[in-house]
């Protein structure tokens, strides 16, 4: 079975500023991959980032990169430069290698403040 | 190259009625994957399909099924709906994978209300 755990449900960021979005997770497995999407109030969930685990190097898709901390089973989003438009709810997810389902964390909210 | 496509957007049922919601996924992709949202539940698998089959189930009752289409296309069905179906459900699509882990790329959702 797989778990992924948001524990916070809203952050607020000031636009131009940084914030930083937390997940852990758990998995039984050694071949899975991780997932940011973010969903805004248009409800269309749209990927953001994509983590494999078997690599080590973090991946980064420009103002949007991750901290994957495997041992700790930590996977956070750090958002630059904050824009209005990064202003949705974001999941966390994971899909086990021999899995085709993702699971979901609750999600955060995320307030961008002009 | 078009996205996910889910018809109809937004539909209004009654309790035990049924309901067939359709997706249409990115050209070239064989996999499609179904989830529902609620405020309560979250984000949770439904089913995934490939190649006509179903390869994969969530935790849900009997009343839930799907199928998919030679041409990858895939519909789901709700029969004798419940006030607690009411939700948005998420089409996804991916590539044809050989051992998991592909990106899945969502559709716009359907929201469904059980009045």
């Amino acid at each position: 079975a797989q778990t992924v755990t948001q524990s916070q449900p809203e952050m607020s960021v000031q636009e131009a500023e940084t914030v930083t979005l937390s997940c852990t997770y758990d998995t039984s497995e050694s071949d899975y991959y991780l997932f940011w999407y973010k969903q805004p109030p248009s409800r269309q969930m749209i990927l953001v980032i994509r983590q494999e685990a078997y690599k080590q190097q973090n991946a980064t898709e420009n103002r949007f990169s991750v901290n994957f901390q495997k041992a700790a089973k930590s996977f956070s989003l750090k958002i630059s430069d904050s824009q209005l438009g990064d202003a949705a709810m974001y999941f966390c997810a994971i899909i086990s290698g021999s899995a085709r389902q993702l699971t979901f964390g609750s999600g955060t909210q995320l307030t961008v403040l002009p | 190259k078009a996205g996910v496509t889910q018809t109809p957007r937004y539909l209004i049922k009654t309790r035990g009625q049924q309901v067939t919601l359709s997706c249409s996924p990115i050209s070239g992709h064989r996999s499609v994957s179904w989830y529902q949202q609620t405020p309560g539940q979250g984000l949770q698998f439904l089913f995934e399909y490939f190649s006509e089959t179903q390869r994969n189930k969530g935790n849900f009752p009997g009343r839930f099924s799907g199928r998919q289409f030679s041409n990858s296309r895939s519909e789901m069905n709700v029969s004798t709906l419940e006030l607690g179906d009411s939700a948005l459900y998420l089409c996804a699509s991916s590539l044809a994978p050989r051992t998991g882990g592909e990106t899945q790329y969502f559709g716009p959702g359907t929201r469904l209300l059980v009045l």
